[in-house]
């Protein structure tokens, strides 16, 4: 396992359509975390998951915005019909359940809405 | 609510000379943990040291250590010996114990360079 695998790494889209994200953890990583990190800021935390269980989420997680993981295991973000703001870095993180120290980052999926 | 200020959003220091980050944190929680984290140019996110809130030592490792000012909410990261490879943002980062798996609050961050 090579790490948290983000795809694609780049997306350009324009306004209004619906665009995607895949997230694959840490294969032992039961809890899965997206943020979004936009110019000049620090990731500012969106949702949570452990296994497929949505525990958390931002009221940055406006209605556009899904995520899901179905099975437990890899996760996708769905932002429909998507504004220029959506324009940002987005991170997925993972750790154990238990005795966790540190979370596990991926490279990040980089969207511009234009 | 918590909160990270890092309040240099640019610095730059020599190769092998040290260089400090600086940090402050708000927070009523009495157990946390607290992050410096290295994110390189087009790369991912990786922690450079970590510091538990109740032990009074400050975390080192190896070229980085930290100076934890609990009563004061400050948490400042040195870099000894600087190298090309420290060039990246440096994020501060909090996550309170016992809440919302791992969620971490992250400030603003650093952008630091080192200079050949």
């Amino acid at each position: 396992d090579t790490g948290v695998s983000q795809n694609p790494r780049h997306k350009i889209t324009k306004r209004g359509q619906n665009v995607t994200f895949r997230c694959d953890p840490i294969s032992e990583h039961n809890r899965l975390y997206w943020y979004r990190q936009t110019l000049g800021q620090g990731p500012e935390f969106l949702t949570y998951f452990q296994n497929e269980a949505q525990l958390e989420k931002s009221r940055l997680l406006s209605d556009r915005f899904s995520a899901e993981r179905p099975k437990g295991s890899f996760s996708t973000l769905e932002i429909q019909r998507t504004e220029q703001g959506d324009s940002a870095m987005y991170l997925c993180a993972s750790t154990p359940e238990k005795g966790a120290t540190e979370a596990f980052f991926g490279q990040g999926t980089r969207l511009t809405v234009v | 609510a918590q909160t990270v200020t890092q309040s240099q959003p640019e610095m730059s220091v020599q190769e092998a000379e040290t260089v400090t980050l600086s940090c402050t944190y708000d927070t009523s929680e009495s157990n946390y943990y607290l992050f410096w984290y290295k994110q390189p140019p087009s790369r991912q996110m990786i922690l450079v040291i970590r510091q538990e809130a109740y032990k009074q030592q400050n975390a080192t490792e190896n070229r980085f250590s930290v100076n934890f000012q609990k009563a004061a909410k400050s948490f400042s990261l040195k870099i000894s010996d600087s190298q090309l490879g420290d060039t990246a943002m440096y994020f501060c980062a909090f996550k309170a114990l016992g809440t919302g798996g791992f969620k971490t609050i992250f400030g603003a961050g650093t952008r630091l360079f080192v200079k050949a």
